[in-house]
């Protein structure tokens, strides 16, 4: 069975300063990892997927991650944090034994950005 | 336009009543999902349609039925809440069924039972 383990459940950084959220998969194929942020009140937006191919992955509001087979990991940063960073942070794996579109989630990290 | 929208956005309702959640995307999209979201912002999926054919069908309590008229509609009904059915429900839409799809999220309704 495939997992997400996201390490932090609350980070907090200064505003300017390097923003790294750390995401760890357990799978016994390749993965096909996902980075969804939900800003307060709202729904979870995609800010970037891995699937094959390169693994610097680059995203949406300046966010990158990088998969790192290695290490199991898939950590998401962010050179320079905005006030406007400030949501919660999921990171994903897609279910790949029934091929049904099925997101198995982290427990989600809480990113603070002070000024 | 907003791509994949829910109504209620928030429900209070007293334990033992039935209530529905509806959803609706204008994205054309062929599969259609529900999340919940506990009070731990832990995310789990309860059910997926894929051209209105049921798909996905977690140990989710038989109380909740999702009902999809169309591929743009998907609703959940929910019967004799419990305490323990608070939580936020997301809707969500791929193009279609598998694992690259990307899931587009609706912005959630909070259900809270008293």
């Amino acid at each position: 069975a495939q997992s997400v383990t996201q390490l932090g459940s609350h980070v907090s950084v200064s505003e300017g300063a390097l923003v790294l959220l750390r995401c760890n998969y357990s799978s016994s194929v390749p993965p096909y990892l996902f980075w969804y942020v939900q800003y307060p009140n709202q729904g979870l937006q995609l800010l970037l997927k891995y699937t094959t191919g390169a693994t610097l992955v680059k995203g949406i509001n300046g966010f990158e991650a990088e998969f790192k087979k290695s290490e199991t990991s898939f950590h998401l940063t962010k050179p320079s944090a905005h006030m406007s960073d400030a949501a919660e942070y999921f990171c994903a794996v897609s279910d790949l034994s029934g091929n049904t579109g099925k997101l198995i989630f982290g427990q989600g990290t809480t990113l603070q950005v002070k000024p | 336009d907003t791509a994949v929208s829910q109504t209620p956005k928030y429900l209070v309702t007293q334990m033992g009543n039935d209530k529905s959640i509806k959803c609706e995307q204008n994205l054309g999209h062929d599969t259609m999902y529900w999340y919940k979201q506990d009070s731990k912002k832990f995310l789990k999926i309860m059910f997926s349609y894929n051209n209105k054919e049921l798909i996905i069908n977690e140990t989710v309590p038989n109380r909740f039925s999702p009902k999809s008229p169309d591929k743009a509609h998907l609703n959940l009904h929910i019967n004799s809440l419990e305490l323990g059915d608070s939580a936020v429900y997301f809707c969500a839409s791929s193009q279609e069924v598998g694992y690259l799809s990307e899931a587009f999220f609706g912005q959630g309704t909070r259900l809270t039972v008293v």
